[in-house]
C-alpha cells in the first residue's frame, strides 16, 4: 500500500545529542514537509522540499536540518541547538499542484531525557 | 499575522447527532484552500475535506460537509450522524505559499462522541 512511513515511533535523546528522524514515502510525491506539534497546539512547519536536492526553511527551522537526496526520503535532524526539542514530529507529502491535500505519516514522539 | 482560529477546545455530541466545529481564518491571499484533518489518539493526521476559496458550492465528503462563508472568513466542519469512531482532535488548516502547499493550522477541537 502507498503511504508515508516515519520511524521510530518513539525516540529518546540525551541533552546535547543530535538525532535523526526518518520519513519515507512511496506515493511518488514531489513535495515533502516536516511539522512539529506541541501539546494543545496545531502543527507548525519546520522545513519543506518541493523537489529533490532542494529544501526551504519553514516557520520554526532553527535547530533543525534536513536533506533531500532521494525523492522518497526526507530525514529530519534535530540538533543540539534546538533548545526545546521534546515534541511530536509529523512528516507529510503531497503533489505540487496548488491546493492539494497533504498525506501524513504516523509521527515520531521525541523526548529529551 | 495570518491565523486560523478554532474557538472550541472541546465538544461533546451524542451518537447519531450532528455537530459543527468552528473555524475562522485570516488571509489577504486572493486564492486559497481550506482543509480539515482528523487526528485520532494514534497521532496520524487524516485528511477529511477540502474547500477552495473560489468554489461556488460547499464541499461535501460522505458524512462531512463544510459550511463555507467567504465574506465572514469562516469554514465550519459539519459532521452528520456522529459515530463513536469520530472521537478525535479536529484541525482546520489553510494552504499558503501558492503551489508549495504549506499549511497553517488552528489549535484544534477535541470531539467526544457519547453513546
Amino acid at each position: 500500500d502507498g503511504g508515508i512511513t516515519q520511524s521510530p515511533k518513539y525516540l529518546f535523546r540525551k541533552e546535547g545529542q543530535n538525532v535523526t528522524l526518518s520519513c519515507e514515502q512511496n506515493l511518488n510525491h514531489d513535495a515533502m514537509y516536516w511539522y512539529r506539534q506541541d501539546p494543545g497546539q496545531g502543527l507548525r512547519l519546520i522545513y519543506y522540499s518541493q523537489i529533490v536536492n532542494d529544501f526551504q526553511k519553514g516557520d520554526i527551522a532553527e535547530g533543525y536540518s534536513v536533506s533531500r537526496e532521494k525523492k522518497e526520503s526526507f530525514p529530519l535532524t534535530v540538533t543540539s541547538a534546538q533548545k526545546n526539542p521534546t515534541a511530536f514530529y509529523l512528516c507529510a507529502s503531497c503533489r505540487t499542484s496548488m491546493n492539494t491535500e497533504a498525506f501524513f505519516g504516523q509521527g515520531t514522539r521525541l523526548t529529551v531525557v | 499575522a495570518q491565523k486560523i482560529t478554532q474557538t472550541q477546545p472541546g465538544m461533546f455530541v451524542q451518537e447519531k447527532e450532528a455537530v459543527t466545529l468552528d473555524c475562522t481564518y485570516d488571509t489577504s491571499d486572493p486564492s486559497y484552500g481550506l482543509f480539515w484533518y482528523k487526528q485520532p489518539s494514534s497521532g496520524e493526521m487524516i485528511f477529511l475535506i477540502y474547500q477552495g476559496s473560489y468554489d461556488q458550492q460547499n464541499a461535501t465528503e460522505g458524512r462531512y460537509s463544510l459550511n463555507f462563508q467567504k465574506a465572514r472568513k469562516s469554514a465550519n466542519l459539519v459532521i452528520s450522524a456522529s459515530q463513536l469512531g469520530d472521537s478525535a482532535m479536529y484541525f482546520c488548516a489553510r494552504g499558503y505559499g501558492g503551489a508549495t502547499n504549506k499549511l497553517i493550522f488552528g489549535t484544534g477541537t477535541l470531539l467526544a462522541v457519547q453513546p
